[in-house]
């Protein structure tokens, strides 16, 4: 089984400012973790994944999220906002275990706000 | 090179009525899905095509949708009589190969498919 938890339906911050944007999840295997984003009318856009490399990934557009086994998350952070950054952020999670692969849970969203 | 591609954009049908919704992997990829994504809530994972074979169709909500691959790139999700319920936007993904672990590919987004059910 596996669930994934965005913990912010919107998040407002400045342009300029760091970005947060939590989840969490859980997994009864290991899991492959997934950040995308989406802009009106366009498609989902992958940012960046994490599959049992190391935990610190670096993704696209200045993002990054860090894979904390021991608190079941994965937070996507970015040090500084731009205005292209607004737009919707998916969390997904896919546990894999010997058997194969488990279908992709996505979160319900984050709402990135970013004022001038 | 050009990404996903879906068909129609925006679908508006009465209840009771057939649609088919269209996708257009990029060239060459193997792997194929389709979501399912109502309003305010994340996708959800409807069904998954290697090549021309449906692997997983776990997540078609009733026997009122039907997904097909028949050549192994355009694929069509058919929804019969449909109901308000099924008022949402289809996304299609594609990746580019067909792995042991196939949900752990990076997939590649279409635009949607917004279909409204009056």
């Amino acid at each position: 089984a596996q669930s994934v938890t965005q913990l912010d339906s919107h998040v407002s911050v400045s342009e300029g400012t760091p970005v947060l944007l939590r989840c969490n999840y859980s997994s009864s295997y290991s899991p492959s973790l997934f950040w995308y984003v989406q802009h009106p009318n366009k498609g989902l856009q992958l940012l960046l994944k994490y599959t049992s490399a190391a935990t610190l990934v670096k993704g696209i557009n200045g993002f990054e999220a860090e894979f904390k086994k021991s608190e079941t998350s994965f937070h996507l952070t970015k040090p500084s906002a731009h205005m292209s950054d607004a737009a919707e952020y998916f969390c997904v999670v896919s546990a894999h275990a010997s058997g194969g692969s488990y279908i992709p849970t996505f979160g319900r969203g984050t709402s990135l706000i970013v004022h001038p | 090179g050009a990404g996903v591609s879906q068909s129609p954009r925006y679908k508006v049908a009465k209840r009771g009525q057939d649609v088919a919704l269209r996708c257009d992997p990029i060239s060459g990829h193997v792997s194929l899905f389709w979501y399912q994504q109502a309003l305010g809530q994340g996708p959800e994972f409807l069904t998954y095509f290697q090549n021309e074979a449906q692997l997983d169709k776990s997540g078609l909500p009733s026997d009122r949708f039907f997904a097909e691959r028949p050549e192994g790139s355009v694929s069509t999700l058919k929804i019969q009589r449909t109901q308000q319920e099924d008022s949402a936007v289809y996304l299609c993904a594609s990746s580019l190969s067909g792995t042991r672990f196939p949900y752990q590919e990076t997939q590649y987004f279409g635009p949607g498919t917004r279909l409204l059910v009056l």
